[in-house]
C-alpha cells in the first residue's frame, strides 16, 4: 500500500519570506511524486512532478521541490512568498510499479500574510 | 486545447435519489480518473478508466459506479444517495500512454453535489 503525509494542516508565512510545505510518502517501488494547488471553488492545478533524475524539480509560479529518497520526502518550496500563493496545496504519489492509483495527501492550507 | 469540463457544476439532490455526473477530458487524453473531495476526508480516489476499461478502483461502496465511452468521455453514477455523499467530485484526465504512470493529471473544476 502507498501513502502520503502532509503533517501540517496550515502553514503561515509572511510575504517575501521563503515558504516550505512538507510532504512524506511511502511506496513499495520507486515513487512518482506530484504537487498540485487548489484555489477556492476551483479544481486542482498541476505545479510540478518528480519522475527521475535531478532531485531538485522546478515548477510553475516559482515553486520547486526537493526529492529526498533517504527521508522519503518531497517538500515544496518557494524562495519568496506572495499573497497570491495563498491556497490549498496537495502532494500526491504513484508507485512506478504500475496499475497503482494516485494517492493524495490531506492538503496543507498556505496562508501568506501581507 | 480546451481543458477538462464537468457537468453539471452544481447539483442538489435528496436522499435516495440517484445522480449522474459527466466529464469530458482534454482532447486526445484517454485516461480519466474520478475523485471525491470533502473537508473531512480530503481527496479520495474513486476509479480510473483507460480506453473504456476500469483499470483501478478505490474503496467506495457499489453505489458508486462509472463508465467511459469510446470518445473518452466519462460518467459516474451514484445511486441511493446518502447525506454523506455531499462533496465536490473532481474528474482528471491524462494522456494515458499505456504502461506509463508518471503522467500529470489535469483536473476539471468539479461538480459540487449537495444531498438533502
Amino acid at each position: 500500500a502507498q501513502s502520503v503525509a502532509q503533517p501540517e494542516d496550515q502553514v503561515n508565512v509572511a510575504e517575501g519570506n521563503p515558504l516550505t510545505v512538507k510532504c512524506t510518502y511511502s511506496v513499495s517501488g520507486n515513487p512518482y511524486l506530484f504537487w498540485y494547488v487548489q484555489y477556492p471553488n476551483r479544481g486542482l492545478q498541476f505545479l510540478l512532478k518528480y519522475i527521475t533524475g535531478d532531485n531538485l524539480v522546478k515548477g510553475s509560479y516559482g515553486f520547486e521541490a526537493e526529492f529526498n529518497k533517504s527521508q522519503t520526502s518531497f517538500h515544496l518550496k518557494k524562495p519568496s512568498a506572495l499573497v497570491s500563493d495563498s491556497a490549498l496545496y496537495f502532494c500526491a504519489v504513484r508507485d512506478s510499479g504500475g496499475y497503482q492509483k494516485v494517492t493524495f495527501g490531506t492538503g496543507t492550507k498556505l496562508q501568506v500574510i501581507p | 486545447k480546451a481543458g477538462v469540463t464537468q457537468t453539471p457544476r452544481y447539483l442538489i439532490k435528496t436522499r435516495g435519489q440517484q445522480v449522474t455526473l459527466s466529464c469530458s477530458p482534454i482532447s486526445g487524453h484517454r485516461s480519466v480518473s474520478w475523485y471525491q473531495q470533502t473537508p473531512g476526508q480530503g481527496l479520495q480516489f474513486l476509479f480510473e478508466y483507460f480506453s473504456e476499461t476500469q483499470r483501478n478502483k478505490g474503496n467506495f461502496p457499489g453505489r458508486f459506479s462509472g463508465r467511459q465511452f469510446s470518445n473518452s468521455r466519462s460518467e459516474m453514477n451514484v445511486s441511493t444517495l446518502e447525506l454523506g455523499d455531499s462533496a465536490l467530485y473532481l474528474c482528471a484526465s491524462s494522456p494515458g500512454l499505456a504502461g506509463t504512470y508518471q503522467e500529470t493529471q489535469y483536473f476539471g473544476p468539479g461538480t459540487r453535489l449537495l444531498v438533502l
